[in-house]
């Protein structure tokens, strides 16, 4: 069965940092690019970063660029999302999202069930 | 730039709807649309790829179309049923590789 299964979410106060996981099954990682999305309570869908293939190629939404780093280790099926300075708009439910090719198109096929990151003192 | 889509919208079972995506600034065309839905409580799920293309297990009755006219896509749905009741996301990309999202649709089918 494919799956994104997402962890590492929780309650930290602002200024703090975070890492988020992405563990993938179900299919041959390193064959796609990878992304986070999140979405704020009772929000839409914000697009945070992504990642090619083989790491070559990763972008950010203005909003965290400086602030976030994205990587993956294709030996481990497992991509991440350093998360730093955090902030009180930060808080939302956090997905992994896979690509449909390996540089990276923005068509997600598969998605994760979320992790949830409250920036709260 | 931004994608633009109604608030909400509302149809009976049975019938057709058709929620657009408007892009800001821009070609439409100049890179793929997606769409995906989101039912409460759930995950997003794709419906449309690449502005037209239904992943393996959307149903037929889902259709998606770019036009350049009004710089939009549309997603089109037909022979509503309950279980269609979601929000659904327009999502595209710019030229720095930074993906963009609408900001959702509610369908009610009622």
């Amino acid at each position: 069965e494919v799956q994104l299964v997402e962890s590492g979410g929780g309650l930290v106060q602002p200024g703090r940092s975070l890492r988020l996981s992405c563990a993938a099954s179900g299919f041959t990682f390193d064959d796609y690019a990878m992304h986070w999305v999140r979405q704020a309570p009772g929000k839409g869908l914000e697009w945070v970063s992504g990642i090619s293939w083989s790491s070559g190629s990763i972008h950010y939404a203005d909003s965290v660029k400086g602030r976030f780093t994205i990587s993956r280790d294709n030996a481990k099926n497992s991509l991440y999302l350093q998360m730093t300075s955090l902030r009180a708009e930060d808080t939302a439910l956090y997905y992994c999202a896979k690509d449909v090719a390996a540089s990276g198109t923005h068509a997600f096929d598969i998605w994760g069930q979320g992790t949830m990151v409250t920036v709260s003192s | 730039f931004m994608l633009t889509q109604p608030h909400s919208v509302s149809e009976s079972p049975g019938k057709t709807v058709t929620i657009s995506c408007t892009r800001s600034s821009g070609s439409i065309a100049s890179n793929y649309v997606q769409w995906y839905q989101q039912r409460p409580g759930s995950s997003p799920t794709t419906v449309i790829n690449e502005d037209n293309q239904r992943p393996s297990g959307v149903p037929d009755r889902f259709s998606g179309s770019i036009d350049s006219s009004s710089n939009s896509a549309s997603l089109t749905i037909s022979g509503l049923k309950t279980e269609d009741e979601a929000d659904y996301y327009c999502q595209s990309y710019d030229t720095t590789n930074q993906g963009v999202f609408g900001g959702g649709t509610k369908l009610t089918v009622l």
